[in-house]
């Protein structure tokens, strides 16, 4: 069975960081990109960004909202993909989602993990 | 960061048939596939349609997606009052290299 597993979420004040981990079993993690979400309370999903599998290179791409601040990273000897999240911002509050991606979409998420952002 | 437009809401009843569209560009729906997803309330989205068509395993039938051009629509028939959540469209942008989302639609079966 496919899983994926994030945890990692915590109160953080402004400024802080925190690590998310995404843990995958029931797969070759290696042979995946991933990619994180990110909802809000009451929001739409909204897409963070993504690793590549290391086969085709490992690139990282990243939204505007978080680029410069947050960077992926994947370490496929413990099958777990991870979000570095750097200056936060209080609207970075939400449950970040990691998801696996196929070849036309993201056909398996985990259950979330909470960041909140508050002074 | 662009993102895919859907109606905020949609309703119907049981047993009757309702359709959300998913409105986006060239640079994503226009030149990829439309996957759509699943987000019943406090859980996470659920993969329900991809390559804009097609069902994975253990979707039901009653789940059906079109594209046509830069725009694509997902189908549901016999309404049951467990298809209550929020629905989502998602493609792949070619000119960002970034995944891009729709609004959400928020299905209320009466």
């Amino acid at each position: 069975e496919v899983q994926l597993v994030e945890s990692g979420g915590d109160l953080a004040q402004p400024g802080r960081s925190l690590r998310l981990s995404c843990v995958v079993s029931g797969f070759t993690f290696g042979d995946y990109g991933i990619s994180w979400f990110r909802q809000a309370p009451e929001r739409r999903l909204e897409w963070v960004g993504r690793i590549a599998r290391k086969a085709s290179g490992g690139a990282t791409q990243y939204a505007a909202s978080v680029k410069g601040r947050f960077s992926i990273s994947r370490d496929d000897s413990k099958s777990t993909a991870y979000l570095q999240m750097n200056s936060l911002k209080t609207e970075d509050t939400a449950v970040y989602f990691c998801a696996r991606e196929a070849w036309s979409g993201l056909d398996s998420w985990g259950q979330g993990t909470l960041v909140t952002v508050s002074s | 960061q662009s993102v895919l437009t859907q109606p905020p809401s949609v309703s119907a009843a049981p047993g009757q048939k309702v359709t959300i569209s998913c409105s986006g560009s060239t640079s994503d729906i226009g030149n990829n596939y439309v996957s759509w997803y699943q987000q019943l309330p406090g859980t996470a989205p659920k993969f329900l349609i991809y390559e804009s068509t097609k069902r994975p395993s253990g979707i039901p039938d009653r789940f059906s997606g079109s594209k046509s051009g830069t725009s694509a629509t997902l189908g549901i028939t016999g309404l049951q009052t467990g298809d209550e959540a929020d629905y989502y469209c998602g493609a792949w942008d070619s000119s960002l290299s970034s995944w891009v989302f729709g609004t959400g639609t928020k299905l209320t079966v009466l």
